[in-house]
């Protein structure tokens, strides 16, 4: 079965670094553009940024343009979210969500569990 | 940047009703929208994707229409289990969610 398991969230201070990782199994990744949603605390779900089936196209919501990187490594069944300068309403849990219909934008019928990310001083 | 308009934000209903949350659109999107279902401390699940097409698995209870501008999600027959937020998304361009509707035990 479809499986993402996301990693790599914690606490960090504003300004800092962090970067998330997302696993998955059960599927051709190589075949799908996967995602990254967030969700700050109590709030609606926003879309972050996806990446192409083959790493070579990637699109970024506004508020994370410049500031967050994604990637992701189809040996290894990979994806990652590099994000840097972080601020305080990036608080949020992240996570990764496969698009089903393969292209860079679709829906998602597998979600992971998310990760937690806090950014406190 | 398309926006998505949610209407409630929220609602509170007994077992049994009938229930109907929409979905505006700013501006058309053809049939490119899903329906998703979040319960507390989970991710979101699929239920019903390009308006009107039921997931796999997903209860018959559960149906979408709509295209263009204006969408509905109904639940025919509300279940104790579908106390949950609802969200629309579409990916007609870009990616956006509506603001979501909380479902609420009256």
């Amino acid at each position: 079965q479809v499986q993402l398991v996301e990693s790599g969230g914690g606490v960090v201070q504003p300004g800092r670094s962090l970067r998330l990782s997302c696993a998955a199994s059960g599927f051709t990744f190589s075949n799908y553009g996967i995602h990254w949603v967030r969700q700050a605390p109590g709030k609606g779900l926003e879309w972050v940024a996806v990446i192409s089936y083959d790493g070579n196209n990637k699109y970024y919501a506004d508020s994370v343009k410049g500031r967050f990187t994604i990637s992701r490594d189809n040996s290894k069944n990979r994806l990652y979210l590099q994000m840097n300068s972080l601020r305080l309403e990036d608080t949020a849990v992240y996570f990764c969500a496969k698009d089903e219909r393969g292209y860079s934008f679709g829906y998602f019928g597998h979600w992971g569990q998310g990760t937690l990310v806090t950014v406190s001083s | 940047a398309i926006q998505l308009t949610q209407s409630p934000s929220s609602l509170s209903a007994s077992v049994g009703d009938r229930v109907t949350i929409t979905c505006r659109a700013s501006q058309g999107i053809s049939s490119a929208l899903a329906w998703y279902q979040q319960k507390p401390g989970k991710a979101p699940k699929l239920l019903i994707y390009d308006a009107s097409t039921l997931q796999s698995g997903v209860p018959s209870r559960f149906s979408g229409s709509g295209s263009g501008t204006d969408f509905t999600l109904t639940i025919s027959s509300l279940q104790p289990e579908d106390f949950a937020a609802y969200y629309c998304q579409q990916f007609n361009e870009g990616l956006t969610f509506g603001g979501g509707t909380k479902v609420e035990i009256k």
